[in-house]
């Protein structure tokens, strides 16, 4: 099956500095790129995806970075805020022979 | 839209009893998935329905876990017997077809107590 990889598991940041975390993949076929944030006690929600056919996407203060050759996507937190502190989780949809895989996941704590 | 439900929200039985969680997706929404997430991991998935056939199930303990979604739509998962290491939040998601290329929308999960 997928196999993916979480950095880093914990996460500790002031307000306004940047985050980022990472993922690294091991199957070539995928070619959508999710990642979630999941609020103590929620349910996760999608907080933006890339597919594979461009390498950067940006929402106003999260960005999503891809790069295939080297099968790793990131996610990038700007001008963070105490309400950015969640559950991060990447993900690897599935298809194909592959089932949906999620990251370990990023606890990000944001101190004011 | 109305989002994907789940009930109950939270259930606590003694180990070897049984229990069973209720699904219904987003309206339309031919793909829907069973996760388990056990507390500081991520959604594993259990199984996984096109309409009402099985995708995948090849992380689903057969021997005490049953999932059916007999019309296409709703869903239910069954434990029995339960064991205490399936403590955990289950999550039900559907996305419009498979994951590879669609969101998949999450309920707010039933989190499940073995004592």
């Amino acid at each position: 099956g997928e196999n993916v990889e979480q950095h880093p598991s914990t996460l500790s940041v002031q307000e306004g500095d940047s985050a980022v975390i990472k993922c690294t993949y091991s199957d070539s076929a995928s070619n959508y790129f999710p990642w979630y944030k999941q609020e103590l006690g929620k349910r996760p929600q999608l907080i933006i995806d890339i597919r594979s056919n461009v390498g950067e996407k940006k929402d106003q203060r999260i960005a999503v970075t891809l790069n295939k050759t080297a099968k790793h996507f990131s996610l990038h937190i700007t001008e963070t805020q105490p309400e950015d502190s969640a559950v991060y989780f990447c993900a690897l949809p599935g298809g194909g022979s592959y089932i949906p895989t999620f990251g370990r996941g990023t606890s990000l704590i944001v101190h004011p | 839209e109305a989002g994907v439900a789940q009930s109950p929200r939270y259930k606590i039985i003694e180990k070897r009893q049984s229990v069973a969680f209720w699904c219904n997706p987003i309206s339309g929404h031919a793909t829907l998935y069973w996760y388990q997430q056990i507390l500081g991991q991520g959604p594993k998935l259990l199984i996984q329905f096109q309409n009402n056939g099985v995708v995948d199930d090849s992380q689903l303990p057969k021997d005490r876990f049953s999932a059916e979604r007999l019309k296409g739509v709703d869903s239910t998962l069954k434990i029995q017997p339960a064991k205490l290491e399936d403590s955990a939040v289950y999550l039900c998601a559907s996305s419009l077809g498979l994951a590879g290329n669609n969101e998949q929308f999450f309920g707010p999960g039933t989190r499940l107590t073995v004592l």
